[in-house]
């Protein structure tokens, strides 16, 4: 099936950094979104990205639909210990279903 | 309270055992979705339904029944618990606009001894 390759599979960086992770699918998408799992929680929707090339924000986060409409990226500004948990991407390859990346895990030393 | 919830939020069954997931939504969405979560495998569909009495297999569905008389309930069974499908479950809805994403239970983690 549709497949999403989402990278990095797992970060650690230092409390204060930034943080880039991507996701790449075989398929054009219309329409791009990332979430976001905090620990023993569901996912909940940061960004939703519905035209290529457009650049979204929500706070310190960052997404952008890649040009090519087989991309997307994340960025995480200033990154704070609640920034910790896991972050997917998702897209829908056709119909309404929506296919997810296998998830970026991000902690943060504080 | 609004919202959709799944219950029970953690199980534990033996091998061989049938299990019931519940999920109850409170928006009137048309679509529901369950998705298991396994470490390396991000979020695979297992079943869908796009309204009341009609769902749909998604890419893991053996072992798996789903039901869907009432637009705002989507239990999940598994018929006979293997080890296989210890996992976290969760259920999702949306409605028509699905674009705008779906929204996730809080999740049921299973285990199965």
């Amino acid at each position: 099936g549709q497949q999403l390759n989402q990278s990095p599979q797992s970060m650690f960086i230092q409390e204060g950094e930034d943080v880039s992770m991507n996701c790449t699918s075989s398929s054009i998408f219309n329409t791009w979104l990332w979430y976001k799992q905090d620990p023993g929680e569901g996912p909940v929707l940061l960004i939703a990205l519905y035209k290529a090339g457009e650049l979204t924000s929500n706070g310190r986060l960052t997404a952008q639909f890649g040009i090519t409409r087989k991309d997307s990226f994340l960025n995480i500004s200033a990154s704070i210990p609640s920034d910790v948990g896991i972050y997917f991407c998702a897209g829908p390859p056709s119909g309404n279903k929506l296919v997810f990346g296998a998830g970026t895990i991000l902690r943060v030393k504080s | 309270d609004a919202g959709i919830t799944q219950s029970p939020r953690y199980k534990i069954t033996e091998t061989g055992r049938q299990v019931t997931l519940m999920c109850h939504q409170t928006w009137s969405h048309s679509y529901m979705f369950w998705y298991r979560q396994d470490l390396g495998h991000g979020l695979r569909l297992i079943y869908y339904s796009a309204a009341a009495d009609i769902t749909d297999k998604g890419e893991v569905p053996d072992g798996y029944v789903v039901s869907r008389s009432k637009t705002e309930n989507f239990p999940l069974t598994l018929e006979s618990a293997t080890r296989s499908q210890t996992s976290v479950y969760f259920c999702a809805s949306s409605d028509l606009q699905w674009a705008y994403g779906y929204t996730f239970g809080s999740g049921t983690r299973l285990t199965v001894v």
